[in-house]
């Protein structure tokens, strides 16, 4: 099957500053990328559909100015996540669409777990 | 409102019996579906897709899908205490999103 990557895979940080967590699809292009939060115990929760080249879609109940994402690529989606806070602690999880297959199946990345401080 | 929805257990079987899992949804033109695995503290593994009505085997793993009966659900057979986590019940109906259950824990006994 097809991989995604994600760095880091971990990453600890005070109050009030910002993390970025890159998402690369190794062996496809990936015009559509996820980015999902999973507390513990819980289910995943969709944040946004980020799209190559252009806005990406924000779920309802989630700060676009809070979590920031940049599809500059086919290959390469970031999420950053500015001035986190403790509540901001949870694993963030990718995922990229194989559009060259001929199943639009979502494929994801292996998760950053983040802990603010 | 599309929705799938997953029994969230937890489902307890022996090992060696035959787990079943069972997905619905709600969207009559849902095109593909997929079941992935999640391990506590993992993200979640693509094991099975399926597409077409009937019965699709790989290995232990048997995905069956009624599409007149909304309904997708994941047999496997032999089930082993590693088979132990959470499965998802993913429904792909066109557009740029992929809706996820919320998911069946599985515990395997030895």
């Amino acid at each position: 099957g097809a991989v995604v990557s994600q760095h880091p895979s971990r990453v600890i940080c005070k109050s009030g500053t910002s993390v970025k967590i890159e998402c690369r699809s190794l062996d496809f292009q990936a015009t559509t990328m996820f980015w999902y939060r999973q507390f513990p115990k819980q289910s995943l929760m969709l944040m946004a559909t980020s799209n190559e080249g252009s806005k990406a879609t924000y779920e309802q109940g989630v700060e676009k100015d809070k979590f920031l994402i940049n599809h500059a690529s086919l290959t390469l989606s970031t999420l950053t996540v500015t001035s986190a806070h403790p509540e901001d602690s949870s694993f963030y999880i990718c995922s990229a669409r194989d559009e060259g297959s001929a199943v639009e199946t979502q494929y994801f990345g292996p998760g950053t777990r983040l802990l603010v401080l | 409102q599309k929705e799938v929805e997953q029994n969230s257990g937890p489902l307890s079987v022996p090992e060696g019996a035959i787990a079943s899992l069972n997905c619905t949804y709600s969207d009559r033109v849902s095109q593909s579906f997929f079941w992935y695995r999640q391990y506590s503290g993992k993200s979640p593994e693509l094991i099975m897709s399926i597409y077409s009505n009937g019965d699709k085997e790989d290995g232990r793993f048997t995905a069956q899908l009624n599409k007149a009966s909304q309904y997708v659900s994941l047999l496997i057979r032999d089930s082993q205490p590693s088979d132990s986590a959470t499965y998802l019940c993913a429904v792909y109906t066109g557009g740029f999103k992929t809706i996820f259950g919320a998911g069946t824990r599985l515990f395997v006994k030895a």
